[in-house]
């Protein structure tokens, strides 16, 4: 069966330290890659998606992730962390080999930033 | 612009009641979807709209009606709902089917059934 994994349910940084959020998947074939963030009574806000290339992607609010294809991994980093990153975040993915337009949702792991 | 609307914010109402979410985009997106989110859990896909027709229906009870009148707009007829039914409802679009498309997210309605 194809799946996400967020192995975290919360993380905790404290302001101005590197942060990284954990995603691991289980799909056929090759997949498209997507991390979204989701604010208290928000709907999700994208960030970065992998589709091809360059194994580290940027994205929006100075967010990176790092495709690793052997450890079937899309991390989600950042360099410093800030208390308004707190929030909820979600790693999705779609497998190319799909023929509809779902994406698979991981869990979700709430980031909570320390000032 | 990557905006997606929603209304209403928030929604309560009775079990015996009639009401509709609505969900606008114009950005051209062809293909719009409605999830469902229950607090701290991820959204669950309901219906996928692509180029105004619906394409998929995850076996969602037939109380949820999804309408698209046009490639803009795209609403959620609601009849005798159940308490379990309230969430978050969340609509997206993206530019089209398929492929590495991003979906982007309206604020989503706040429904609460009595």
């Amino acid at each position: 069966a194809q799946s996400v994994a967020q192995p975290e349910d919360q993380v905790n940084v404290a302001e101005g330290n590197p942060l990284t959020v954990k995603c691991t998947y289980s799909v056929s074939g090759n997949p498209y890659l997507f991390w979204y963030v989701q604010y208290p009574n928000r709907g999700l806000q994208f960030l970065l998606k992998y589709i091809t290339g360059d194994n580290l992607v940027k994205g929006s609010y100075g967010f990176e992730a790092e495709f690793n294809k052997s450890q079937t991994s899309f991390h989600l980093k950042k360099p410093s962390a800030l208390v308004s990153d707190s929030a909820l975040y979600f790693c999705a993915v779609r497998p190319l080999m799909n023929r509809d337009d779902k994406i698979i949702f991981g869990k979700g792991t709430r980031l909570h930033i320390l000032p | 612009d990557t905006e997606v609307t929603q209304t209403p914010k928030h929604l309560v109402m009775g079990m015996t009641n009639k009401k509709s979410l609505k969900c606008e985009q114009h950005m051209g997106h062809r293909a719009m979807y409605w999830y469902k989110q229950k607090a701290k859990k991820p959204p669950e896909l309901m219906f996928v709209y692509s180029y105004e027709k619906l394409s998929i229906n995850e076996s969602v009870p037939s109380r949820f009606s999804p309408e698209c009148p046009n490639s803009s707009l795209l609403n959620l007829h609601l009849h005798a709902l159940q308490p379990e039914d309230s969430a978050l409802y969340l609509c997206a679009s993206s530019q089209a089917p398929l492929g590495a498309v991003t979906q982007y997210f309206g604020p989503g309605t706040r429904l609460t059934v009595l």
